[in-house]
């Protein structure tokens, strides 16, 4: 099956920096998703992205996907202590009829000290 | 604030209890999922419903029976479980349901917390 290489495992930032986190894939996807977790609450979705190249902002956030459509990367700018979370990407495939599949990077834990 | 609903929140059960978790949306969406997520680790998807219908069964062990009784409800009934199935459980539903194009969303309720004692 299809595995989603996710980096940095976890970041330790001050308030204020810029943070990058990125997913590499050894297939393709037609969908890259970003989702940010709290603890106890289910994933947020943050970014969709649907062409390669596509670059995508949300606010203090930006994604891109990967123009070979095996990767793409998530920057934060100028952190607030609310980012604080985890960070899933998620590659998504129509894998025919009406049957999508989403796999998940194991994430990117993300702590912002004031 | 989701508009996925899911009840209850936290659930505690025995290994021979029967349980159920509940899951609600009215965004209209055909697809709806179950996920299982433990701690610190990324969903891993158990069933898809679409249109009503199951359509992806990921090798989930029987004890764990989902059940779809319209296109806003989704159920997952417990039964037998282990404490190795304690987890947050979490339904989604889907977006841009087309089947030509490769867009949509999931978007996730809360999830239910569910201990098995």
């Amino acid at each position: 099956g299809q595995q989603l290489n996710q980096s940095p495992q976890s970041m330790f930032i001050q308030e204020g920096e810029d943070v990058s986190m990125n997913c590499t894939s050894s297939s393709i996807f037609n969908t890259w998703l970003w989702y940010k977790q709290d603890p106890g609450e289910g994933p947020v979705l943050l970014i969709a992205l649907y062409k390669a190249g596509e670059l995508t902002s949300n606010g203090r956030l930006t994604a891109q996907f990967g123009i070979t459509r095996k990767d793409s990367f998530l920057n934060i700018s100028a952190s607030i202590p609310s980012d604080v979370g985890i960070y899933f990407c998620a590659g998504q495939l129509w894998s025919g009829g009406s049957n999508y599949k989403l796999t998940f990077g194991k994430g990117t834990l993300l702590t912002v000290n004031p | 604030d989701t508009e996925v609903t899911q009840t209850p929140k936290h659930l505690v059960m025995g290994m021979t209890n029967k349980k159920s978790l509940k899951c609600e949306q009215h965004m209209g969406h055909r697809a709806m999922y179950w996920y299982k997520q433990k701690a610190k680790k990324p969903p891993e998807l158990m069933f898809v419903y679409s249109y009503e219908k199951l359509s992806i069964n990921e090798s989930v062990p029987s004890r764990f029976s989902p059940e779809c009784p319209n296109s806003s409800l989704l159920n997952l009934h417990l039964h037998a479980l282990q404490p190795e199935d304690s987890a947050l459980y979490l339904c989604a539903s889907r977006t841009g349901w087309a089947t030509n194009h490769h867009t949509g969303e999931l978007f996730f309720g809360e999830g239910s917390r569910l201990t098995v004692l």
